[in-house]
């Protein structure tokens, strides 16, 4: 069964610094991986998508990295910013539609 | 923008009700999801849908059921509510055209079973 784990739960940055959230899975047989972004109380946003073929996506300040053969992830955002306080999910695709999630890291940016 | 409605963000009902969350995304995807979050144990699949009339079980589907009447409509049904189904309830949506589409949510819906 695949296992998503995420390491810290929780971790907190001064503003300006870069964060770098880790992800890790046990199945390298994916098709892809997600991040997303969830406020309190709130959905999951998507923020970026790497397919299984791929070593990095970038969308403005983040840039997520793809070892699928070490079975690891990881979400950079630059310069972090009050705003970027929130919970960071990833997730992989396997099998028929099936997306496994971790637990999240809970990120607070302090002004 | 991808657009996923759930009908309430917040419920509160009372055990052996039989409770109805509504989802409608207007993008034309073929798929549709509905999970549960629970603090601990993270977003974990009850059912998906891909296509009309169609449905899957996922990892947690006892106590539950669904329903996918049109496309862009998909109920989760709660036969007889218990206390154990407090919970955030997500929907999702994603196009069927190959492994690499990425899922849209909603907005959560927040259940109390009393």
């Amino acid at each position: 069964k695949q296992e998503v784990t995420q390491i810290p739960a929780a971790l907190s940055v001064p503003e300006g610094e870069n964060l770098v959230l880790n992800c890790s899975f046990t199945d390298s047989a994916i098709y892809n991986l997600q991040w997303f972004r969830q406020d309190p109380g709130k959905g999951l946003t998507s923020l970026l998508l790497i397919q299984s073929s791929q070593r990095e996506q970038t969308s403005g300040r983040l840039n997520a990295s793809l070892d699928k053969s070490s079975g690891r992830s990881t979400l950079y955002i630059a310069a972090s910013q009050p705003g970027d306080s929130a919970t960071y999910l990833c997730a992989v695709r396997y099998g028929n539609n099936r997306l496994a999630f971790g637990k999240g890291n809970q990120v607070v940016v302090i002004p | 923008d991808v657009k996923v409605t759930q009908s309430s963000r917040y419920l509160v009902k009372r055990t052996g009700e039989k409770v109805f969350l509504e989802c409608v995304q207007d993008m034309d995807h073929e798929n549709m999801f509905w999970y549960r979050q629970d603090p601990g144990l993270g977003l974990r699949l009850i059912y998906f849908s891909y296509d009309v009339k169609m449905k899957e079980k996922g990892d947690i589907p006892e106590g539950y059921s669904v329903s996918r009447e049109k496309k862009e409509r998909f109920s989760l049904i709660l036969e007889s509510a218990s206390t154990n189904q407090t919970s955030m309830y997500l929907c999702a949506s994603s196009f069927h055209r190959g492994p690499n589409q990425p899922q849209h949510f909603g907005d959560g819906t927040r259940l109390s079973i009393l």
